[in-house]
């Protein structure tokens, strides 16, 4: 157990849908990180937040979009969702820059 | 740009064998560099990081990786395989410097034969 936790753990939607993917980073980390893993982009980076602020961004497309809360916990948000947009959605948290990420178990998101 | 190559998508080993698998990275200057291990239907644990410490990074489970500057690798070595090793491997890669986000390679499925 890493100690990330994120829900749920299956979700499954039809294309046009909105769906909302929760992240509780582990106790005393700040920074949170979001990964898209499918069959064929592999595992990418999509965005990051520190402390609340938005960090840094990598392949994330603009029906996507994310936010950390006062209390750390982050929210991923997909709109729109079309049928390649299902992947496994892992969620990650480290303490500081360098340091090692903890992933949660992942949402695995099926659009029909 | 950070990127990392990990050759060979499965790699098959007996048991009680060597286990090799290959990450080259390619970055301006060293970076940080991590291996991560997922098993079925589970998310990526960290089997061993390097930092700009020791070239040679023992991690968990009995594995190790050597960085090595010259040749741009962070191959991951076991001296021997356990059944319980079968899983998907990846390499990452980080910058030192801003973002700390991973860039993963594609990924070695090992295979561990009785």
């Amino acid at each position: 157990d890493s100690g990330v936790t994120q829900t749920p753990k299956h979700l499954i939607t039809a294309t046009g849908q909105r769906v909302t993917l929760r992240c509780s980073p582990r106790s005393g980390d700040l920074s949170v990180y979001w990964y898209q893993q499918s069959l064929d982009q592999g595992l990418q980076f999509l965005i990051q937040y520190y402390n609340g602020e938005e960090r840094a961004k990598g392949n994330i497309l603009e029906r996507f979009s994310a936010q950390q809360f006062p209390d750390l916990h982050s929210e991923l948000n997909l709109s729109s969702l079309e049928l390649g947009d299902s992947a496994l959605y892992f969620c990650a948290s480290s303490v500081r820059r360098g340091s090692e990420q903890f992933f949660g178990p992942g949402t695995r998101l099926t659009v029909l | 740009a950070q990127s990392v190559t990990q050759l060979g998508s499965h790699v098959s080993v007996s048991e009680g064998a060597l286990v090799l698998l290959r990450c080259n990275y390619s970055s301006s200057v060293p970076p940080y560099l991590f291996w991560y291990v997922q098993y079925p239907n589970q998310g990526l644990q960290l089997l061993l990081k390097y930092t700009s410490a020791a070239t040679l990074v023992k991690g968990i489970n009995g594995f190790e990786a050597e960085f090595k500057k010259s040749e741009t690798s962070f191959h991951l070595t076991k001296p021997s395989a356990h059944m319980s090793d079968a899983a998907e491997y990846f390499c990452a890669v980080t910058e030192k410097t801003g973002a700390n986000n991973l860039f993963f390679g594609t990924g070695t499925r090992l295979t561990v034969i009785p």
